[in-house]
C-alpha cells in the first residue's frame, strides 16, 4: 500500500495562477481532509469530506474550493493564488465507523510570488 | 472543539520517560483526546486516543485525568528519533469515526543524547 500520496511534492505559482493538488489513499477510507500549516504554526483544516461526492468547509476554506469525485481522490484547487496561500498542503484520510486515525500524506509545498 | 494547552517545549534525556502534558479544561464529554507527532516537516504521525480510559499501545500511554480536564502523553523510552512536535487535540466524533481535528501549535520536544 502507497498510503496517502499528493501530488505535486512542490510548486512556485504566481498571484492569480490556479492549479489543483491531487490527494490520492489505497485505503478505501471514508473520510479525507485537506489542512495546511504555515511556518512555526499548526495544522489548519481547510476542508473535508466523509464520503464520496461531499465536502464541507473547515477552519479556514476561503480561497480554495475541493472535490471528492471518486472515494480515492480529494482535489484542493486554488483559482487565483495568492501570496498568503504559501504554505504547505498536507492531505489525510481515515477510515469511517471506528476510524479514530488520520493518515497524512508527505505534504505539497507551495510558494506564490 | 475543546482548546487545548501544551508547554511550547520540552527535553528529555535519551532512555528516559518523556512525560507531555495538556490542559483541556473546556472539553465535552463526547470529545475524545489525540496525540499525534510531527517529524520535521513530515506529516503528522497518529499516537493514540482515550475517551476516560488511560490507553497504552506499543508506542505510548495516556493518563486522562478523571474529571478528563488534563492529561499526560507519555513515551517510556524516549529515543533521538521521537524528536518532534507532539500535538494535543480535543476533537469530536462523526458517524462513529474522528472527524475534524484542531491543531495548536503543539509541544516540542527534544531528546538529548
Amino acid at each position: 500500500n502507497a498510503g496517502v500520496t499528493q501530488t505535486p511534492k512542490f510548486r512556485v505559482l504566481k498571484t492569480g495562477q490556479s492549479m489543483t493538488l491531487l490527494c490520492a489513499q489505497d485505503m478505501n477510507h471514508e473520510y479525507m481532509y485537506w489542512y495546511r500549516q504555515d511556518p512555526g504554526m499548526g495544522l489548519r483544516l481547510i476542508h473535508y469530506s466523509v464520503g464520496e461526492g461531499t465536502t464541507a468547509k473547515g477552519e479556514v476554506p476561503d480561497g480554495y474550493n475541493v472535490s471528492r469525485l471518486k472515494k480515492q481522490n480529494f482535489l484542493l484547487g486554488l483559482e487565483s493564488a495568492a501570496p498568503s496561500q504559501t504554505s504547505v498542503y498536507f492531505c489525510a484520510s481515515s477510515r469511517g465507523t471506528g476510524g479514530f486515525e488520520q493518515y497524512f500524506g508527505p505534504g505539497t509545498r507551495l510558494t506564490v510570488t | 472543539d475543546a482548546k487545548t494547552t501544551q508547554p511550547t517545549s520540552m527535553d528529555c534525556a535519551e532512555g528516559r520517560a518523556a512525560n507531555l502534558p495538556c490542559n483541556h479544561s473546556t472539553i465535552s464529554g463526547n470529545e475524545y483526546v489525540y496525540w499525534y507527532r510531527q517529524i520535521h516537516s513530515q506529516g503528522p504521525q497518529y499516537i493514540i486516543h482515550g475517551l476516560k480510559n488511560n490507553e497504552t499501545n506499543e508506542m505510548a500511554s495516556l493518563i486522562i485525568t478523571e474529571d478528563r480536564k488534563s492529561s499526560t502523553l507519555i513515551l517510556p523510552h524516549a529515543t533521538l528519533r521521537d524528536t518532534a512536535v507532539y500535538y494535543c487535540i480535543a476533537g469530536g466524533v462523526y458517524g462513529g469515526a474522528t472527524n475534524k481535528l484542531i491543531f495548536g501549535t503543539g509541544t516540542l520536544l527534544a531528546v538529548q543524547p
